[in-house]
């Protein structure tokens, strides 16, 4: 098994709500990846959990809290986003953090209104 | 800093070898990686080099690095019209220990006409 999944595949929310994105992954991997991309953009990575622990955070703002409840789940929450956090939020995971293979999910398109 | 570029668009004929080049700037990545993303999709890892190999042979994937030019390729033989996607060159740099920071060139759209 291969497989990144993520839930939702699509959200839509306004500058006042909270919500969460999920990803879940059964491949034994320790390290786990948020990434944003923008339309026509490249991923861009927002942060790093190494065997359940933060070890990147490249300067997001903190209405994007990351947490790793346990190695095979890594969930984003979302609080008073702006309409220009409009994007496709990837996740991804690897065997390990110098691991040279990540694996992405389809990502969650989120629309903030 | 750290700078991947692409070519931003490619069409070929099905049946045509296609050709995506990048040239990447820093000298330290380790590894350098082909994605692919297909419409609404998420990325799909094609293939990887490290960098002290100059040649990579994958079924229909040839990539091919050129360190002292800094240049990377993929080369798809025979291509298919389920080939069309947006293909990211990136280069991954040693990040305090871990590999996980993935640098993206911007992506070359191929469109493949039957």
């Amino acid at each position: 098994d291969t497989e990144v999944t993520q839930t939702p595949k699509h959200l839509v929310m306004g500058m006042t709500n909270k919500k969460s994105l999920k990803c879940e992954q059964h491949m034994g991997h320790r390290a786990m990846y948020w990434y944003k991309q923008k339309a026509k953009k490249p991923p861009e990575l927002m942060f790093v959990y190494s065997y359940e622990k933060l070890s990147i955070n490249e300067s997001v703002p903190s209405r994007f809290s990351p947490e790793c409840p346990n190695s095979s789940l890594l969930n984003l929450h979302l609080h008073a986003l702006q309409p220009e956090d409009s994007a496709l939020y990837l996740c991804a995971s690897s065997q390990g953090p110098r691991s040279y293979e990540q694996y992405f999910g389809p990502g969650t398109r989120l629309t903030v209104t | 800093g750290e700078d991947v570029e692409q070519s931003l668009f490619l069409s070929v004929r099905e049946g045509d070898s296609s050709v995506i080049n990048c040239t990447y700037t820093d000298s330290s990545s380790t590894y350098l990686y082909w994605y692919k993303q297909e419409p609404g999709a998420g990325l799909q890892l094609l293939t990887y080099i490290f960098s002290n190999m100059d040649m990579k042979q994958d079924q229909r994937l040839t990539v091919l690095l050129n360190k002292k030019d800094k240049h990377l390729s993929l080369r798809i033989a025979d291509t298919q019209t389920g080939d069309s996607a947006i293909y990211f060159c990136a280069e991954s740099i040693d990040y305090g220990g871990s590999q996980g920071n993935l640098i993206f060139g911007k992506g070359t759209k191929l469109s493949v006409k039957p």
